[in-house]
């Protein structure tokens, strides 16, 4: 199946700032969510924002949608090292949106 | 309160054994999902239900069995014909078809399997 992409990798910043991640994805979707996983535990959803929406809040996140480019940005504003996580994005194909497709995500290390 | 409960947390399996994972949800969710997770990597769908009695396969199905008898209970077979079973493995169910937020996934905790 097509999976996201999503960059970086890995980053490492300082407590109290900011933390951006990207996804990029190929098919075109009904929605995107982000969600986030602790080390060895399962997934928890953060965030869906649907093909029709550009930007979208939730406390300290921000995702913003860019369905010409097919790519989606999470913004971490004011970290904490309890955001310390890996963080996926995970696409809803517009033809089968009950199949997830997810990137490999990024792992964020927030140094207090 | 309402979840997903999978089990066992860690199993270890010898070679050319079956092995089920436990998975439980009482959020009267319709859909079910397996998930295999390998170190570094994102999620990979292994089989998906979407209502009691029926079930499709993922993109990596070869090696797995699961069954849907009961709309709470959704096991997964990891059999011996899976080459490479050593994986931590997710299972998830969502709310069902339609309606906002119809496609957004409970996980469990997760099940780690180690092929000795």
């Amino acid at each position: 199946s097509q999976q996201g992409e999503e960059d970086p990798q890995a980053l490492s910043i300082q407590e109290g700032e900011n933390a951006t991640m990207n996804c990029s994805y190929k098919t075109s979707i009904n929605n995107l969510q982000w969600y986030r996983q602790n080390s060895g535990r399962g997934l928890v959803h953060l965030i869906l924002i649907r093909s029709n929406e550009r930007e979208k809040h939730s406390g300290r996140l921000r995702v913003t949608l860019d369905t010409s480019k097919k790519s989606s940005s999470l913004l971490i504003t004011a970290s904490r090292a309890a955001d310390t996580a890996s963080y996926f994005c995970a696409t809803a194909p517009m033809d089968s949106s009950y199949k997830l497709i997810f990137g490999s995500g990024t792992r964020l290390l927030v140094r207090p | 309160d309402g979840g997903i409960t999978q089990s066992p947390k860690y199993l270890f399996r010898k070679e050319g054994q079956n092995v089920t994972l436990s998975c439980e949800q009482n959020l009267n969710h319709d859909a079910m999902y397996w998930y295999r997770q390998d170190p570094g990597q994102g999620l990979r769908l292994i089989y998906y239900s979407q209502i009691v009695n029926d079930f499709q396969k993922g993109d990596i199905a070869e090696g797995y069995s699961v069954s849907r008898e009961k709309k709470e209970s959704f096991p997964l077979t990891v059999t011996s014909a899976q080459k490479n079973p050593t994986a931590f493995y997710l299972c998830a169910s969502t709310p069902g078809v339609g309606g906002s937020g119809a496609n957004v996934l409970t996980f469990g905790a997760g099940s780690r399997l180690t092929v000795l």
